[in-house]
């Protein structure tokens, strides 16, 4: 079965970091871009950052340049996001996903990770 | 960016009726060169992640029932529920991914049962 699951999150303060966790299983993992995607409570879906296959070519969102890092190992099927200088307006549920290699959208999701952010 | 929009925000549609959803962005995601609408809807139910149903604005992902088609070109798109089920109260998301990596989301609509 193709299954992406997160972990990691959990209650953090202001200016604190954290590392999120995707594991994936069911596909071949090292030949896929992966993304991570947040949900502010009660609000949209915010795309946050994306990874080549390799590792090699990463983006990010604006407001989070310089603080996130995204990052995986392919020999463990993992794909990671570091957070730093943590904000209020950060905490949301994190989503890995899948971006389908024919489809360009975002196929597989995992059931995401909260992380709030308060003091 | 690529802003995305969507109406209206929320809709009540008695079941098996039709429900239309729209989606607008602030420039065509049309790829001239593949003639491909780089244009995908989601679905997403209380408490789960969210689902593709649609990618290049018509093409439905495996598994996906018939009753959900996706329409449109350019900028102007339109997600339909030919027939409502209760299993389709939800909330819809459209995104752009013409200008990755820069992905964008619509706001959401939020469809109920009437």
């Amino acid at each position: 079965e193709v299954q992406l699951v997160e972990s990691g999150g959990h209650l953090v303060q202001p200016g604190g970091s954290l590392r999120l966790s995707c594991a994936a299983s069911g596909f071949t993992f090292s030949t896929y871009w992966m993304t991570w995607v947040r949900q502010a409570p009660g609000k949209g879906l915010e795309w946050v950052a994306n990874i080549r296959p390799d590792g090699n070519e990463k983006s990010y969102a604006e407001s989070m340049k310089g603080r996130f890092t995204i990052s995986r190992d392919n020999a463990k099927n993992t794909l990671y996001l570091q957070m730093s200088s943590l904000r209020a307006e950060d905490t949301a549920v994190y989503y890995c996903g899948r971006e389908g290699l024919l489809l360009g959208a975002f196929d597989i999701w995992g059931h995401g990770t909260m992380v709030t952010v308060s003091s | 960016d690529i802003v995305m929009t969507q109406s209206p925000d929320s809709l009540a549609v008695s079941l098996g009726e039709r429900a239309t959803i729209n989606c607008k962005s602030s420039q065509s995601v049309l790829y001239n060169s593949n003639n491909k609408n780089y244009l995908a809807w989601y679905q997403q139910k209380p408490g789960q992640p969210p689902k593709l149903l649609i990618y290049w604005a018509s093409t439905r992902e495996s598994g996906v029932p018939d009753r959900f088609s996706g329409s449109g070109s350019g900028t102007d798109f339109t997600l339909t529920i030919s027939s409502l089920q209760a299993e389709d109260v939800a909330v819809y998301y459209c995104q752009q991914y013409y200008n990755t990596p820069s992905f964008t989301f619509g706001p959401g609509t939020k469809v109920d049962i009437k």
